[in-house]
């Protein structure tokens, strides 16, 4: 599975888009990319997938670039409920690595 | 509801004290999988299973033991724990075929 680069810790004023990016430019074309959040020290829990569109649910959107190599989660209207550590995952066979992931602070 | 369970959610124990941590789902997934999570260093798999009778080691297996007699359980089982397996320990499931995985809340194990 390809390796994943988030920046380590963002910040995002209460009500704006999180915007939180993540680059796996050695993704080969069959894997996936994922997202997970982790708040305080409860189960990941899922937030949205996708392999080359872009895509959209009730959380979340995902932007993948067209050569496959960065994608962006946005929230688009970040409360503090969504203060989290946020795991970006490239899966191409079984299993999940999860990398230290992006600590994002939602400010009042 | 749909959910993963795991009992005990925490737990204190003395070095070579066997233990069992239990984790059960209720959605019929055939893939379920054993994390632990340690400061600076992630969630690291253990161990998994892709269905009844079928398991297979993940990243860390050492020092730990699984079974998979039914498919809702997935019971993790440490025969000599050792201080260097405090950790938090997750379970998860989810359908084959669909990578949203359900986690459980989490056990805390402290092993002195």
């Amino acid at each position: 599975d390809a390796k994943t680069t988030q920046p380590p810790s963002m910040d995002c004023a209460e009500g704006r888009a999180a915007n939180l990016p993540c680059n796996h430019s050695t993704i080969s074309g069959n894997e996936y990319v994922y997202w997970y959040r982790q708040i305080h020290s409860q189960g990941p829990q899922y937030i949205i997938h996708g392999l080359k569109n872009n895509e959209t649910n009730e959380m979340a959107s995902l932007i993948i670039t067209e050569d496959r190599k960065s994608s962006t989660l946005i929230l688009p209207h970040a409360t503090l409920r969504d203060t989290a550590v946020y795991y970006c995952i490239v899966l191409g066979g079984q299993n999940f690595v999860f990398g230290p992931g992006t600590r994002l602070s939602v400010l009042p | 509801e749909a959910q993963v369970t795991q009992n005990p959610r925490y737990l204190i124990t003395v070095t070579g004290k066997k233990l069992t941590v239990t984790c059960s789902q209720n959605m019929n997934h055939e893939y379920m999988s054993w994390y632990r999570q340690d400061p600076g260093l992630g969630l690291r798999q253990i161990y998994y299973s892709m269905n009844v009778e079928v398991t297979d080691k993940g990243d860390v297996p050492e020092g730990y033991k699984v079974s998979r007699k039914e498919k809702r359980n997935f019971p993790l089982i440490l025969e000599s724990p050792s201080p260097n397996q405090t950790s938090l320990y997750f379970c998860a499931s989810r359908p084959t075929g669909d990578y949203e995985q359900y986690f459980g809340p989490g056990t805390r194990l402290t092993v002195t």
